[in-house]
């Protein structure tokens, strides 16, 4: 199946402690983003990487880092979790110079 | 980032009629979209609309764009029970291919 998939789909964890989501599409696409949805449903940007190169980086906490290995793939690590950061957080990608996105189906964290 | 407003917040209708949601932006554009969410899923692109274009169908989706009220509306025709979901717009802001998003339109479809 060509998709932007995501995992883990849960993740239930305590403060303080440090979590990373991963992110693969496999549609040949040269950007990706992290988006955090809050519980409102107000999509916010993180993150875009281009061809493994950071290009937008929205205000978030150094707690925050992602990190692109290739551009297949855009893995976000998240140290001390805190309970601010319960959300749903979305992968997504576009083809070279195109709007439409595309996204993966979302990691829910609960941070307790 | 600025988010552009979406109207109403939620809708619901009874299956088979249509559902009007209307979003306003604040900025010049090249381009707007609409997306669908469905419960628990992650967002599925439906349509784009270019600034030189005022209307542009899809199926039952129908997408006008008035650039000079700097807003847009996204008609469902014949709606389906299926097409319960969240609905947003999205503006482009000009450079990265970054994003505003809309708050989100939440329509339920009553059978």
């Amino acid at each position: 199946d060509t998709a932007v998939s995501q995992t883990p789909k849960y993740l239930v964890t305590q403060m303080g402690n440090d979590k990373s989501i991963k992110c693969e599409q496999n549609l040949g696409h040269d950007t990706m983003y992290w988006y955090k949805q809050d519980s409102k449903k107000f999509l916010k940007i993180m993150f875009s990487y281009n061809n493994k190169e950071l290009i937008i980086n929205e205000t978030v906490p150094n707690r925050f880092s992602p990190k692109s290995p290739d551009k297949a793939h855009l893995n976000l690590h998240i140290n001390s979790l805190e309970l601010g950061d319960s959300a749903v957080y979305f992968c997504a990608s576009s083809p070279p110079g195109r709007y439409e996105q595309y996204f993966g189906p979302g990691t829910r964290l609960t941070v307790t | 980032s600025q988010q552009g407003e979406e109207d109403p917040q939620a809708l619901s209708i009874q299956e088979g009629e249509n559902a009007t949601m209307n979003c306003s932006y604040k900025t010049s554009i090249n381009n707007l979209q609409w997306y669908r969410q469905n419960s628990g899923r992650g967002l599925v692109h439906l349509i784009l609309i270019r600034s030189n274009e005022r209307e542009k169908h899809s199926g039952r989706l129908r997408v006008t764009l008035d650039t000079s009220k700097k807003s847009s509306s996204l008609l469902i025709t014949a709606s389906r029970a299926a097409d319960t979901a969240s609905y947003f717009c999205a503006t482009d802001a000009g450079s990265n291919y970054q994003l505003i998003w809309g708050a989100g339109t939440k329509l339920i479809i009553k059978p």
